[in-house]
């Protein structure tokens, strides 16, 4: 499984914008990209996936640059509700969703 | 709601008691997974079920003991634990074998042991 690195908190303000970024420097070449967000004492939920370039949904974006060795979670216009854990993970067939520390996202009023 | 449901959601046990923890998915998905999370801490995989066969088996102590009985039902079944097994634990599934794996967790079991 491919081991990733993302920082270990960030803060942010209502109504900014937060890109979140994950280093996976050996990506295999099945290998997609997950991120999972968690609010305290609930289990993880699922926010996007990727695979190369660019994936948008209502939610979030995940921006894949060429090589594939690092990724970048953004999320448009946060709230305080989005104060959560963030979890980028890395894997393909046979993913046994293994899940790092996260990255904690504070976001103030 | 994601699907996924464990009961109890909260349980208080002696380190004497025997107990089972419930999950339970109708999405059609053949793999289920049980992680544990203790505070502040990330969440640990302890055991993975594809097709209703044990696929892995993160060192977890033998108190700790899975059940597969079909595709849609997983149980942990525990016995003789420790204050230190206190945490939050999570039932996940999804589709095994699959290159782009979404998963769906459950609300959790708070677990408390005296």
């Amino acid at each position: 499984l491919a081991k990733t690195t993302q920082p270990i908190s960030m803060d942010s303000y209502e109504g900014q914008e937060v890109n979140i970024t994950c280093s996976h420097n050996n990506i295999a070449t099945n290998d997609y990209i997950t991120w999972y967000q968690q609010f305290p004492s609930q289990g993880p939920r699922f926010i996007i996936q990727g695979y190369k370039t660019k994936v948008t949904n209502e939610v979030a974006s995940l921006f894949i640059p060429a090589d594939r060795k690092s990724s970048t979670l953004s999320l448009p216009r946060v709230s305080l509700s989005d104060t959560a854990v963030y979890y980028c993970l890395v894997g393909g067939d046979g993913n046994k969703l293994v899940f790092g520390a996260g990255t904690i996202l504070r976001v103030k009023s | 709601e994601t699907g996924v449901t464990q009961t109890p959601r909260h349980l208080v046990m002696g380190m004497t008691n025997k107990k089972s923890l419930k999950c339970e998915q109708h999405l059609g998905h053949n793999a289920m997974y049980w992680y544990k999370q203790s505070a502040k801490k990330p969440l640990e995989l302890m055991f993975v079920y594809s097709l209703e066969e044990r696929v892995e088996n993160n060192s977890v102590p033998s108190r700790f003991s899975p059940e597969c009985p079909n595709s849609s039902h997983l149980f942990l079944h525990l016995h003789t634990l420790q204050p230190e097994d206190s945490a939050l634990y999570l039932c996940a599934s999804s589709q095994y074998k699959t290159p782009n794996t979404e998963a769906f967790f459950g609300q959790g079991t708070r677990l408390t042991v005296v």
